[in-house]
């Protein structure tokens, strides 16, 4: 098992739509968790982190359930330049503090 | 540099060769990973330097992957007698932190790398 989930996709919505994605983790002991996004052929770009209280920024919504091991990513009226790959990062406590990437979500916003 | 540089971007080579791929992180950055990325995949963690130190090479996928970081800022990552398989995007990162807070990652272009 992956030490960090995501469902590839791709998500196809129409603009203006809401859509989520999960991921989920396995390691109990993880600390930080990113969300990152990845535009077709270029790096992935920090898009938000994830806080224990949820955070928001503009359309984004980050959220974290320890308990059940998952954080998540809501957009909310999706546009067309939001089609990317994202990308959701864990980093643990202790050892070498590798964040850890999982394989990405694909989002198509298509009009 | 105002971000994290790489070279070549693009390199082509024959099965057996030998190459050398160039990162050049932000000017104070602590932290400098190597991460691997396939077509269709995340980045997959290869190596992790503190300053010049090489904490952490638990992700080279075997001994022809060799990677340095001798005066604590530009690093190479140098595979040997490459293989179809190591074709991907070799991507750089720096942060300027260390350990716990090295997670908030800058990441340069990559570099393509395919082997024919």
């Amino acid at each position: 098992r992956k030490e960090v989930e995501q469902d590839p996709g791709p998500f196809n919505v129409p603009e203006g739509a809401t859509v989520a994605f999960n991921c989920t983790y396995s390691n109990s002991a993880s600390q930080s968790f990113f969300w990152y996004r990845q535009d077709c052929r270029k790096e992935p770009k920090l898009l938000m982190s994830v806080y224990s209280s949820g955070n928001e920024d503009g359309r984004f919504t980050a959220q974290l359930n320890r308990a059940s091991q998952y954080i998540s990513l809501l957009i909310r009226d999706s546009k067309l330049s939001d089609s990317a790959t994202y990308l959701c990062v864990v980093s643990p406590i202790g050892g070498s503090y590798i964040p850890t990437f999982g394989r990405g979500t694909s989002l198509i916003v298509h009009p | 540099g105002a971000g994290v540089s790489q070279s070549p971007r693009y390199k082509v080579a024959k099965r057996g060769q030998d190459v050398a791929l160039r990162c050049d992180p932000i000017s104070g950055h602590v932290s400098l990973f190597w991460y691997q990325q396939a077509l269709g995949q995340g980045p997959e963690f290869l190596t992790y330097f503190q300053n010049e130190a090489q904490l952490d090479k638990s992700g080279l996928p075997s001994d022809r992957f060799f990677a340095e970081r001798p005066e604590g800022s530009v690093s190479t990552l140098k595979i040997q007698r490459t293989q179809q398989e190591d074709s991907a995007v070799y991507l750089c990162a720096s942060s300027l932190n260390r350990g716990a807070g090295a997670n908030v990652l800058t990441f340069g272009a990559g570099s393509r790398l395919t082997v024919l």
